[in-house]
């Protein structure tokens, strides 16, 4: 596609519940990246991947945060046991190759746990 | 390990004054830093970037950032403001090579607001 897609836009989930966030970098971009941007605050780096393997996943929060990548495409941030502090826009980037440092950012999807 | 501090959580310019959003940097390997740009409910958009090149880096919309090593810093300026420059701007640095190739550490923004 033209961009980086993110789905669903705007999510709204009671505490305790499964989320999946889906990414759809753009074709051909072999390194994405998922951040969190927590209201007020900069963007945390969660996890990185290189193809479908995840160099980096130092900056997943907890292991109810799970990331996969599949056929080096979409991938998907997978929340589990939902905690309001999860509420946050969840961004994804993509890049040609991680070394072009020319990241394409999607729209982000919003969270909110209620 | 790598840190970004932007100081000033929100600047306040009149249209057609001069922008400077200040950033420093802290990293124990040479830099690639980054400004980036964030409008309401969108995603991120690069401005620009130094990647060891020029050391003055122009990027789109009129801004320029200048990557001084001795000041650890990289400011990003524009001339004139206009209103729509009214945006979130974030600084980043990289973590280049190894395991974490194209991790970005970014600061915690600066709100710009442009009066009329």
């Amino acid at each position: 596609g033209a961009g980086v897609s993110q789905s669903p836009s705007n999510k709204v989930t009671e505490k305790g519940k499964d989320v999946e966030l889906r990414c759809d970098p753009i074709s051909g971009h072999t390194a994405l990246y998922w951040y969190r941007q927590r209201l007020g605050q900069g963007l945390e780096f969660l996890i990185y991947f290189q193809g479908n393997s995840a160099p980096d996943k130092s900056g997943l929060p907890s292991d109810r945060f799970s990331a996969e990548r599949t056929g080096e495409s979409v991938s998907t941030l997978t929340i589990q046991r939902t905690q309001q502090e999860d509420s946050a826009v969840y961004l994804c980037a993509s890049s040609l190759r991680a070394e072009n440092y020319g990241y394409t950012f999607g729209s982000g999807t919003r969270l909110t746990v209620v | 390990a790598q840190s970004v501090t932007q100081l000033g959580s929100h600047v306040s310019v009149s249209e057609g004054a001069l922008v400077l959003l200040r950033c420093n940097y802290s990293s124990s390997v040479p830099p690639y830093l980054f400004w980036y740009v964030q409008y309401p409910n969108q995603g991120l958009q690069l401005l620009l970037k130094y990647t060891s090149a020029a050391t003055l880096v122009k990027g789109i919309n009129g801004f320029e950032a200048e990557f001084k090593k001795s000041e650890t810093s990289f400011h990003l300026t524009k001339p004139s403001a206009h209103m729509s420059d009214a945006a979130e701007y974030f600084c980043a640095v990289s973590s280049a090579g190894g395991t974490s190739y194209g991790k970005l550490t970014f600061g915690q923004g600066t709100i710009l607001t442009v009066h009329p």
